[in-house]
């Protein structure tokens, strides 16, 4: 399958479950922080995005929490589909007024 | 309607060749970005540009040379390749200067491998 030999963090649900995501940035300097969905093949898709005068923002199906005193980022995606399955970025905009991106974790969907 | 295209889509060379990857975006964006994914999924800036100008050059090989003829146009040349070129690039773009980069929009990528 696509995991072999990736060594990504990997996250394996059953359909219709919670899924939470967790990220860890490094620049306490950032301002602005967005997850990414890459199904394979394809580029990164835009999913949520946060500003760091905020701790929670909610999407359709998807919550972004920030945690500014740790530098954690987490993505919850309610009522996991097979759609879903995909590996998730999180990006930073910091001091470098460039958008870095984090390692990624592959989420695998079972049904 | 495609947003961000880039071509090709696959690319197979020999070391020591040189390439080129062109990108479009009819967004309407004014900054446009090159990652590089590696095989362990890794993305990685390369370049951005604004308007034409280069803002962001992260310390890569001097063979690669990116150009701008428009704001709707980064292309990319690559010199001398290497086995370690070996990856998929991205293009992408945004609204607004990469101090306020907001969201970024990608193309599918091109799969770079080189023999």
């Amino acid at each position: 399958g696509e995991s072999v030999g990736l060594h990504l963090p990997t996250l394996s649900v059953q359909e219709g479950d919670n899924s939470i995501i967790n990220c860890a940035y490094s620049n306490s300097a950032s301002d602005y922080f967005i997850w990414y969905k890459q199904e394979s093949g394809k580029g990164p898709q835009f999913i949520i995005d946060i500003r760091s005068n905020m701790d929670k923002r909610q999407g359709q199906r998807v919550t972004v929490l920030l945690n500014k005193t740790v530098k954690h980022l987490s993505l919850q995606i309610a009522a996991t589909q097979p759609g879903d399955s995909a590996v998730y970025f999180c990006a930073e905009n910091g001091s470098n007024y460039k958008l870095t991106f984090g390692k990624g974790t592959l989420l695998t969907v079972n049904p | 309607d495609t947003a961000v295209s880039q071509t090709p889509k696959y690319l197979v060379t020999q070391m020591g060749n040189d390439k080129s990857i062109k990108c479009e975006q009819n967004l309407g964006h004014d900054t446009m970005y090159w990652y590089k994914q590696d095989s362990k999924k890794f993305l990685k800036i390369m370049f951005s540009y604004n308007n034409k100008e280069l803002i962001i050059n992260e310390t890569v090989p001097n063979r690669f040379s990116p150009k701008s003829p428009d704001k709707a146009h980064l292309n990319l040349h690559i010199n001398s390749l290497e086995l370690g070129d070996s990856a998929v690039y991205f293009c992408a773009s945004s609204y607004g200067t990469p101090g306020n980069t907001g969201e970024l929009f990608f193309g599918e990528g091109s799969r770079l491998t080189v023999l």
